[in-house]
């Protein structure tokens, strides 16, 4: 079965500044993909970025980047110009392609400072 | 464009009750996936709709069942309510297999309070 791990339980960072959120997934399958999603006080989950595992270049959505490494399992994500509203909770997910598998790791509570 | 749609937004139940939770999908979204969200945790893979069928389940006992409809509308039972129970119930939908840039789209949620 696949698992997702995430190993930082909170983080926080200072408003402008850029944080990395870490992500560690296991699975024995070559086809896959990787999602970071946040969750908001308001407990709506919100898609922040999608990567394929087939595709080598790093996804990029804005303010929101991933560093993919396929061979260590490692999807982590970087927010740059950090601003108030991305405080939220944010969670790492893996799906085959199929779907059945569509599994989250435990998240970071990430803390924007003014 | 409507959104994944959940009902009721709260529900309080009483131990042993049994406690019902309906979503609709987006328009024209086949798979529908169900989740547990306790009070400060990550969220639990419960069980996953497609075309009709029940094609995954969750380490869940089986007093957590559901159905989807010929509509792709779906609806989770708890049966026996039990206090730890109480969570935030979170539906999502996806349509087809995601290679063509698909992913699960999240409702509000149905929060749940098992008194």
């Amino acid at each position: 079965a696949q698992t997702v791990t995430q190993s930082q339980p909170e983080m926080s960072v200072q408003e402008a500044e850029t944080v990395t959120l870490s992500c560690t997934y296991d699975t024995s399958e070559n086809n896959y993909y990787l999602f970071w999603y946040k969750q908001p006080p308001s407990r709506q989950m919100i898609l922040v970025i999608r990567q394929e595992a087939y595709k080598q270049q790093n996804a990029t959505e804005n303010r929101f980047s991933v560093n993919f490494q396929k061979a260590a399992k490692s999807f982590s994500l970087k927010i740059s110009d950090s601003q108030l509203g991305d405080t939220a909770m944010y969670f790492c997910a893996f799906a085959d392609n199929y779907g059945q598998n569509f599994v989250f790791g435990p998240g970071t509570r990430l803390s924007v400072l003014p | 464009e409507a959104g994944v749609t959940q009902s009721p937004t709260h529900l309080i139940k009483t131990r042993g009750q049994q406690a019902t939770l309906r979503c609709s999908p987006i328009s024209g979204h086949t798979s529908v996936y169900w989740y547990q969200q306790a009070l400060g945790l990550g969220l639990q893979f419960l069980l996953w709709y497609d075309e009709g069928e029940e094609r995954n389940r969750g380490n869940f006992p089986p007093r957590f069942s559901g159905r989807q409809f010929p509509n792709y509308s779906s609806e989770l039972n708890v049966n026996a309510l039990e206090l730890e129970d109480s969570a935030l119930y979170l539906c999502a939908s996806s349509s087809g297999t995601f290679s063509s840039g698909n992913t699960i789209y999240f409702g509000e949620g149905s929060w749940l309070t098992v008194v």
